[in-house]
């Protein structure tokens, strides 16, 4: 078990960029989770994968936002035309089957829009 | 509308007894969660309650009242190393759907030497 692993850590880029973030959850889970925290605050539900169905997705997250689980393994969120309010730490978590199973976080992705 | 607070920082001296408040308006309840989260880290799980009362771990028990709408962190023998923030998360459902959880924004703990 080697947790949930999230790549890039750090991506700084001009605003209008597209960036594209991956996620490794723990192999045995099916579920994978996308939030999105700033500073001083507890992270904020983006949306919600059961092996490759994207079950729920938050009102926050705006149509230049995109995720994918393509064969229910890894994650990618995508987010187009970035903004400066997309400054923000971008957490994956996972977790396994049924029952009151606790999300596992990755390190996440510092995403900083110039 | 979900709702959960938490007090902003609290402060506290290497040895001591600390206690985290929440408390939460939630649509539903399916479960409270605790967090521990250093800085520039991943939050890590500490403790889970779903049932009124306490769950002792360790230096750590977490305590629910669902009709309160309330749950506290209790750290004992403080170590300089909790210092971190610590993050109340509730599960609003149970369902294929609703798998999400809400998090209130944190306390930032301080431990003293």
């Amino acid at each position: 078990d080697t947790g949930v692993s999230q790549d890039p850590r750090h991506k700084i880029t001009k605003r209008g960029q597209n960036v594209t973030f991956r996620c490794d959850p723990i192999s045995e889970h099916n579920r994978l989770y996308w939030y999105r925290q700033t500073l001083g605050q507890g992270p904020e539900f983006l949306t919600y994968f059961q092996n490759e169905a994207q079950l729920e997705k938050s009102r926050l997250l705006s149509d230049r936002f995109s995720a994918e689980r393509p064969k229910g393994s890894f994650s990618t969120l995508e987010i187009q035309r970035t903004e400066q309010g997309d400054s923000a730490m971008y957490l994956c978590a996972s977790s396994y089957g049924t029952g009151h199973q606790p999300q596992h976080f990755g390190d996440g992705t510092r995403l900083s829009i110039l | 509308g979900q709702n959960i607070d938490q007090p902003t920082e609290m402060t506290a001296t290497e040895g001591a007894i600390v206690q985290i408040n929440c408390t939460y308006q939630t649509s539903g309840f399916n479960g409270l969660f605790w967090y521990q989260q250093h800085a520039g880290e991943a939050p890590t799980f500490l403790s889970y309650n779903v049932l009124d009362g306490l769950e002792e771990k360790g230096r750590f028990s977490s305590f629910l009242s669902r009709s309160k709408g309330y749950s506290y962190l209790l750290l004992k023998e403080l170590q300089m190393k909790d210092s971190a923030s610590y993050l109340c998360a509730v599960r609003p459902y149970y369902n294929r759907r609703g798998q999400n959880f809400v998090f209130g924004p944190g306390t930032r703990l301080s431990v003293l030497p």
